[in-house]
């Protein structure tokens, strides 16, 4: 399967503080994806990663990915009780068809 | 821009009725997706169309889920007759083509309860 892993599956936090969440994959992909979802705004497109490409930023966001690992990690900083969601990474390996993970559950407390 | 739309939200039948979900893309978008997610569970893709034709539904259960696209645009996808594993939320969502590197767009998503 294609299917990415989530690690760890749920995460609390104080606000303020750095959130980090790893995803696995098992096969080449062609990038990776990052998914917010909550029930106020559905599932939402954060930032992808190409395969040739390591590191990438988007504002509070910083995305890694290591192909020899088959790993990546989001690292969200200085969050917010607005960041409160699951957060989800998908991998795409041909015809744009992603393979979600099991996702990560985040609690930022105020 | 309007977003991918969906109905209805929440939909509640007994198993072994049939169900239909409808799905606008946004406009423009040649390629749709239905998704169905498992309470707990990421999204799992259950077909992709490109225009009106099917691109992959390699994951969709044939002898209880169909899904058309006729008209290039909007898209139905029917349960028939429904099981209680079938419980989830079915996520559409488009993109402008299915080449590499095209963000996917979903919608609310129908939230099915099966008793």
């Amino acid at each position: 399967s294609q299917q990415g892993e989530e690690d760890p599956q749920a995460l609390s936090i104080q606000e303020g503080e750095n959130a980090t969440m790893n995803c696995s994959y098992k096969t080449s992909i062609n990038n990776l994806q990052w998914y917010r979802q909550n029930s106020g705004r559905g599932l939402v497109h954060l930032i992808l990663i190409r395969s040739n490409e390591r590191e990438k930023h988007s504002g509070r966001l910083r995305v890694t990915l290591d192909t020899s690992k088959k790993s990546s990690s989001l690292l969200i900083t200085a969050s917010r009780a607005a960041d409160t969601a699951s957060y989800f990474c998908a991998t795409e390996a041909g015809a744009n068809n992603l393979f979600f993970g099991t996702g990560t559950r985040l609690t930022v407390i105020p | 821009e309007a977003g991918v739309a969906q109905s209805p939200r929440y939909k509640i039948i007994e198993k072994r009725q049939s169900v239909a979900f409808w799905c606008n893309p946004i406009s423009g978008h040649a390629t749709l997706y239905w998704y169905q997610q498992i309470l707990g569970q990421g999204p799992k893709l259950l077909i992709q169309f490109q225009n009106n034709g099917v691109v992959d539904d390699s994951q969709l259960p044939k002898d209880r889920f169909s899904a058309e696209r006729l008209k290039g645009v909007d898209s139905t996808l029917k349960i028939q007759p429904a099981k209680l594993e079938d419980s989830a939320v079915y996520l559409c969502a488009s993109s402008l083509a299915s080449g590499v590197y095209n963000e996917q767009f979903f919608g609310p998503g129908t939230r099915l309860t099966v008793l």
